[in-house]
């Protein structure tokens, strides 16, 4: 099975930073990580699909980029509403297996 | 719109048997491509995949779990079955049903999830 690691666990930030989640991967998952966003007490949100392509209605402000088996989540200006926990998944091979979380808290 | 929603008991003893049930609608899971997985997340913990169930009848299970899961589906009633056996208070987690759409094993739609606790 892939592993994927997140870095950091958890960060703290002001509205209007720019934040940088990384996602390592234990082999090559040639661009196949999304991202989600969780906020407490509900269910994840899909933001990101393989490496780059945003959902829709997902702003702007989140960014995702990398190749192999290292990625990024980036969140420009960060806004109240993105204070959540975000994780990643790979999806080339099976099980399709998670990050363990990101916590985005207000600082 | 696609929507899941799951349902089924709130708490289970040791060593019984969970079903859950997710109810889905906007979607059939005869469409090619599509599928229906179940992921669990215990308290304060990450996200684990447990079970994911193809239009084309193929199942795929987390290995490690595999001797106690079983993922089956009513076409007819746009419902798809969880079993998790030999329940243990390890397993007290919130289950969620999502939706795979596309060619790979990414999850664009979630149900809220039901939380489920195992204790005598």
């Amino acid at each position: 099975d892939i592993q994927m690691t997140q870095s950091p666990s958890s960060l703290s930030a002001s509205v209007g930073d720019t934040v940088t989640i990384t996602c390592r991967a234990s082999r090559s998952i040639s661009g196949y990580l999304n991202w989600y966003q969780q906020k407490s007490g509900t269910a994840p949100k899909f933001l990101i699909h393989t490496t780059s392509t945003l959902q829709t209605g997902v702003p702007s402000r989140f960014t995702g980029s990398g190749s192999g088996s290292d990625y990024t989540l980036t969140i420009s200006s960060l806004q109240p509403d993105d204070f959540a926990t975000y994780y990643c998944q790979q999806s080339y091979s099976s099980p399709p297996t998670f990050g363990g979380g990101t916590k985005v808290e207000i600082k | 719109q696609i929507t899941l929603k799951e349902s089924g008991p709130t708490l289970v003893k040791p060593t019984q048997t969970l079903t859950l049930t997710c109810t889905f609608s906007g979607f059939s899971l005869s469409t090619s491509g599509t599928g229906v997985a179940w992921i669990r997340q215990s308290p304060g913990k990450a996200l684990e995949w447990l079970a994911l169930g193809y239009w084309d009848g193929d199942k795929r299970y987390l290995s490690s779990l595999r001797s106690r899961l079983a993922i089956s589906e009513d076409t007819s009633k746009n419902q798809v079955f969880l079993t998790l056996s030999n329940m243990d208070p390890a397993d007290t987690a919130t289950y969620f049903c999502a939706h795979r759409g596309g060619d790979d094993d990414a999850f664009d739609v979630w149900g809220p999830g039901t939380m489920v606790t195992v204790s005598s």
